[in-house]
């Protein structure tokens, strides 16, 4: 069955970097485009990014534009986020997933941008 | 960008009681890409319908979807306790990115 496990989260100061890594199993990874999701404290569901199934288009919320970078590598079944200059605004659990056949998301991981 | 558009945005009802939930959405969800959520508190959300009308695998049958278009529901026909929670739609239709609706709170009346 599909399986997307997230990782990277933390508390990080605001300003600095972080990655999370998603691993992915059950399905052929290759295959599909792949999206993080977010969801702040007490909020709703927000959509972040999208990677095409072969990492030749990726698209972005406005939100995070020019500091967050979305890759993957199909070679190892796994979907990054990079983080930057983070912000106290993008504290929140971030989800990865995708619409393989249906949607399939992971647990999430909680990111902290706090002083 | 589709914009959906959850109502009402809480829902108090006791168990037994029939939950009615709607999505609207401002132009029309391509091919039905339509799906609901549940989230508890501390948890992810749970995938209970896709393609508008279809069940995720495992969830019960008083779970149903329907519409198309632009207006869509979720129909809970009998709640059990289990089922108080928070339910949101989302369009996944319209590339590149997804949009989510604002949520439906479903509380113990």
């Amino acid at each position: 069955q599909v399986q997307l496990v997230e990782s990277g989260g933390g508390v990080v100061q605001p300003g600095r970097s972080l990655r999370l890594s998603c691993a992915a199993s059950g399905f052929t990874f290759s295959s599909y485009g792949m999206h993080w999701v977010r969801q702040a404290p007490g909020k709703g569901l927000e959509w972040v990014a999208v990677i095409w199934y072969d990492g030749s288009n990726k698209y972005y919320a406005d939100s995070v534009k020019g500091r967050f970078t979305i890759s993957r590598d199909n070679s190892k079944n796994t979907l990054y986020l990079q983080m930057n200059s983070l912000r106290a605004e993008d504290t929140a659990v971030y989800y990865c997933g995708g619409i393989v056949v249906v949607p399939a998301w992971g647990q999430g991981t909680l990111v902290t941008v706090s002083s | 960008e589709i914009v959906l558009t959850q109502s009402p945005g809480t829902l108090s009802l006791s168990p037994g009681e029939r939950a009615t939930l709607s999505c609207r959405a401002s132009q029309s969800v391509s091919s039905s890409y339509l799906a609901w959520y549940q989230q508890k508190p501390g948890q992810a959300p749970r995938l209970l319908i896709y393609g508008a009308s279809s069940r995720a695998t495992g969830i019960p049958d008083r779970f149903s979807g329907s519409g198309s278009g632009t207006d869509f529901t979720l129909t809970i026909s009998r709640l059990e306790p289990e089922d108080f929670a928070v339910y949101y739609c989302q369009q996944y239709g319209s590339s590149p990115g997804l949009t989510f609706g604002g949520g439906t709170k479903v509380e113990i009346k």
